[in-house]
């Protein structure tokens, strides 16, 4: 069982370079996150993705977009990459929490990606 | 204001101890749950153990158990023996019922088990 499965693991990018980073999840989860996750500061929203077909900004989106591709993919773009988004880069899913029933489901996360801008 | 606050940067264990990992939260949703998550160097997000805001018995996972005060928005975990391969970065995080949706993490707290 794969669960969550991020690509690539690790990637260096010259400043100004675009790259995409991939997430698909096979547990026939609603919800979808990207976060990342720098020194000291835990691990901060960039996008989540309630259900297939909506997406909405977290904690810090500035540099970054994204897409629901459909319910098992959800990808992470870096148009024009900056020394600052050199950080590990996680994407997790989840059901979706809406009411007591689905209440206690946590996220799944994939191993990451390190991911280093010169 | 911070929705999840972990004041313990780093905690050290002597092996076979247990070991208290504060976690305070802040909401105004009547419906809540708090989830803790391990990380251990090699980076990968773990899953502990998860409490809902109208359980009524803490929590308990194994060596892991959840120290649930309601009134004072604190979840601590409580790990009983410690060993070796708990040394790692803990996480508490909270998803608030009412949107459903986004998990708010902590800053974590390291801890080390001391042979």
């Amino acid at each position: 069982n794969a669960g969550v499965t991020q690509t690539p693991k690790f990637q260096v990018l010259k400043t100004g370079q675009s790259m995409t980073l991939q997430c698909a999840q096979d547990m026939n989860h609603n919800s979808m996150y990207w976060y990342r996750q720098d020194p000291g500061m835990g691990l901060r929203l960039i996008y989540y993705s309630a259900s297939e077909g909506t997406t909405d900004k977290g904690e810090v989106p500035n540099g970054y977009n994204v897409s629901r591709l459909n319910k098992r993919e959800f990808s992470l773009r870096l148009e024009s990459a900056a020394p600052s988004q050199t950080s590990v880069y996680f994407c997790a899913s989840s059901e979706r929490g809406q009411g007591i029933e689905r209440s206690n489901q946590p996220q799944h996360f994939g191993d990451g990606t390190r991911l280093s801008i010169l | 204001a911070q929705k999840i606050t972990q004041t313990q940067p780093g905690m050290f264990v002597q092996e076979k101890e247990a070991v208290t990992l504060d976690c305070t939260y802040d909401t105004s949703d009547p419906s809540y749950g708090l989830f803790w998550y391990k990380q251990p160097s090699s980076g990968e997000m773990i899953f502990l153990i998860y409490q809902g805001s109208y359980d009524q018995q803490n929590a308990t996972e194994g060596r892991y158990s959840l120290n649930f005060q309601k009134a004072r928005k604190s979840a601590n975990l409580v790990i009983s023996a410690s060993q070796l391969g708990d040394s790692a970065m803990y996480f508490c995080a909270m998803r608030e019922f009412n949107t459903g949706n986004q998990f708010y993490f902590g800053t974590g707290t390291s801890l080390t088990v001391i042979p």
